[in-house]
């Protein structure tokens, strides 16, 4: 079976930096998928991690450690349009595309 | 300009009937897929497909019914056997080549929001 697990909810202030902690344990494992959400509208792709480490994209970045089942998004210089939900989703082996998505962490952003 | 469609944007039910959820993609990608949201919950796929005139139940399939005639169409069907359907219905599309090798992104239509009344 799929488990993920991520924090309900976070809040940080405009500027600051913040890290969205997720930890999985999946049927297999080909990679990991970050998605951002804004209330009543659709995700769109924030980052993709299939090795360990870090990957840097601007103001996100991605880290992924296998062995551990473990991910996170850092997000800097956090601006108040990233007050949103971000989501988790690793990919089980042998699933096609299929993912397996995370209940999402509700990011709030405060002046 | 590319991308995913979904019509309507809000969809009211009435009991036992059944309603069609739109979804259209002009990205020419091979797979499709149709996920509900509900509040507090992760998105749940309720069937996918991956190649015209094929599809494949997902995690919660009972209820609904689709079909893939068209590489670009995968319309979502949710029946009167469906007890709750009042949720948020996303559809998403991919390229769908060999995905245990790449990266294979998923890129999300608007969404349809369906009411029961």
């Amino acid at each position: 079976g799929q488990n993920i697990d991520q924090p309900t909810e976070m809040t940080a202030t405009e500027g600051a930096i913040v890290q969205i902690n997720c930890t999985y344990q999946t049927s297999g494992f080909n990679g990991l998928f970050w998605y951002q959400q804004h209330a009543g509208e659709a995700p769109t792709f924030l980052s993709y991690n299939v090795l360990d480490g870090l990957e840097e994209k601007g103001r996100f970045s991605s880290f992924l450690s296998r062995s551990k089942g473990y991910s996170y998004l850092l997000l800097k210089e956090l601006q108040m349009k990233d007050s949103a939900s971000y989501l988790c989703a690793p990919r089980p082996m042998g699933g096609g595309n299929k993912l397996t998505f995370g209940t999402g962490t509700q990011l709030k952003v405060e002046l | 300009d590319g991308g995913i469609t979904q019509s309507p944007k809000y969809l009211f039910r009435k009991e036992g009937q059944n309603v069609t959820l739109s979804c259209e993609q002009n990205l020419n990608h091979d797979a499709m897929y149709w996920y509900r949201q509900d509040p507090g919950q992760g998105l749940r796929l309720i069937y996918y497909s991956q190649i015209v005139n094929d599809f494949q139940k997902g995690d919660i399939a009972e209820g609904y019914s689709v079909s893939r005639e068209k590489k670009e169409s995968f319309p979502l069907t949710v029946t009167s056997a469906q007890k709750n359907p009042t949720a948020f219905y996303l559809c998403a599309s991919s390229r769908g080549v060999r995905p245990s090798l790449s990266q294979e992104t998923q890129y999300f239509g608007p969404g349809t929001r369906l009411l029961v009344l």
